[in-house]
């Protein structure tokens, strides 16, 4: 069973689309997290929630958004999407804030 | 903020050991962390420190020095399946987990 999933593994997209991640963890963790990680492998945090609620919020252009259903649940929104927007994203949960988290496979995205 | 300096490339022979550096400077420090990640796959969690001093497991030892700000991770007996990038994270004060730009190691037969 995937602890952490998330989908789609890859998502090519043209400049200015909008497009959405999912990511569902099956471990009973209540933070959950979305990382970037850019061409030079740099895992950037974008946002952190804890039961739902949004604990951590980067400087990340207002063009992401997550959403939250459940503490199960960790989407990402992206409007407008431009081409640095291309990277890996990795969404991530743990057992509380800041313990051993772990990560989904990655969605690559190449926006063209 | 966070600052988190890692060697960027290290390469190694099979059977031999090898020390990856990462020193940090954080606001708050509530515990250092080391991942392994091979191409084109998600990270995966090795050790954990909070306390100054030697974390071994089986291969893969860790170190913390919290009064300078420095952390090791130590490989021994590398195996060719070891290539990957190994990342240097820290927790800080508000818990929040922060990655350096990771070292990417390459094992020689």
């Amino acid at each position: 069973d995937t602890a952490v999933s998330q989908t789609p593994k890859y998502l090519v997209t043209q400049m200015g689309n909008d497009k959405s991640i999912k990511c569902e963890q099956n471990l009973g963790h209540d933070t959950m997290y979305w990382y970037k990680q850019d061409s030079k492998k740099f895992l950037k945090i974008m946002f952190s929630y804890n039961n739902k609620e949004l604990i951590i919020n980067e400087t990340v252009p207002n063009r992401f958004s997550p959403k939250s259903p459940d503490k199960a649940h960790l989407n990402l929104h992206i409007n407008s999407l431009e081409l640095g927007d291309s990277a890996v994203y990795f969404c991530a949960s743990s057992p509380g804030q800041g313990f051993e988290a772990f990560f989904g496979q990655g969605t690559r995205l190449t926006v063209v | 903020g966070q600052n988190i300096d890692q060697p960027t490339e290290m390469t190694a022979t099979e059977g031999a050991i090898v020390q990856i550096n990462c020193t940090y400077q954080t606001s708050g420090f509530n515990g250092l962390f080391w991942y392994q990640q091979h191409a084109g796959e998600a990270p995966t969690f090795l050790s954990y420190n909070v306390l100054d001093g030697l974390e071994e497991k089986g291969r893969f030892s860790s170190f913390l020095s919290r009064s300078k700000g420095y952390s090791y991770l130590l490989l021994k007996e590398l195996q060719m399946k070891d290539s990957a990038s190994y990342l240097c994270a820290v927790r800080d004060g508000d818990y929040k987990l922060s990655f350096g730009a990771g070292t990417t190691v390459t094992v020689r037969a």
